[in-house]
């Protein structure tokens, strides 16, 4: 069974840092997503990786197959961006993803 | 717009009752799926579904049943609910065919007393 370890935990930045979430797994995946997860419970997916980097707005993703490492970068954050955010590693079957613990950031104005 | 949607927002239900949490998607995904959430335990998968009629456990069936009669809906069952049950319930569907692709439910907090 895959195991999804996220780093930090919890993070407090102030308005306009650059933002880097971490997540790395222990077996191979088909396929690693990004979820944001606001105050209230809904859950948006904002990327799914299977290789190299995508890009939406301020928001990027990276993926590192060989070193099953992948990060979330937020640029010029910003207070709406405070939400909890989770990786989530999906393996070659139809069992749904493995998640990580979710990072919880706080942009402070 | 796709959509997951799950019937209730929130729910407080009593220990021993039968409970029933609906999730719908418009998606036409052959997969659908169901998650608990908990503080520092994070989302752990309990049942999931890959066609009409078929269900598979997950990690953490205990207490819980499903069943999939058609294929945008996929109901959770709780037999009799327990206050270990407390929990935000999250829905999710995923199309089959390699596309990895999942879209989520707002989810149900269900309280227990």
């Amino acid at each position: 069974k895959n195991e999804v370890e996220q780093s930090p935990q919890n993070l407090t930045a102030q308005e306009g840092e650059f933002i880097t979430i971490n997540c790395s797994y222990s077996v191979g995946i088909s396929a690693l997503h990004w979820l944001q997860q606001h105050p209230g419970g809904g859950i948006v997916s904002l990327f799914m990786l299977s290789s190299g980097k995508k890009k939406h707005g301020r928001l990027i993703a990276t993926i590192n197959i060989q070193e099953k490492h992948s990060s979330l970068h937020i640029t010029a954050s910003h207070p709406r961006d405070s939400a909890v955010y989770i990786c989530a590693a999906l393996g070659g079957g139809a069992d749904g993803l493995t998640f990580g613990k979710g990072t919880h950031l706080i942009i402070q104005p | 717009d796709v959509k997951v949607t799950q019937s209730s927002r929130y729910l407080v239900k009593r220990t021993g009752e039968k409970v029933f949490l609906e999730c719908v998607q418009d998606m036409d995904h052959e997969n659908m799926f169901w998650y608990r959430q908990d503080p520092g335990l994070g989302l752990r998968l309990i049942y999931f579904s890959y066609d009409v009629k078929m269900k598979e456990k997950g990690d953490i069936p205990e207490g819980y049943s499903v069943s999939r009669e058609k294929k945008e809906r996929f109901s959770l069952i709780l037999e009799s609910a327990s206050t270990n049950q407390t929990s935000m319930y999250l829905c999710a569907s995923s199309t089959g065919g390699g596309d990895y692709g999942y879209t989520f439910g707002s989810g149900t907090r269900l309280t227990v007393v």
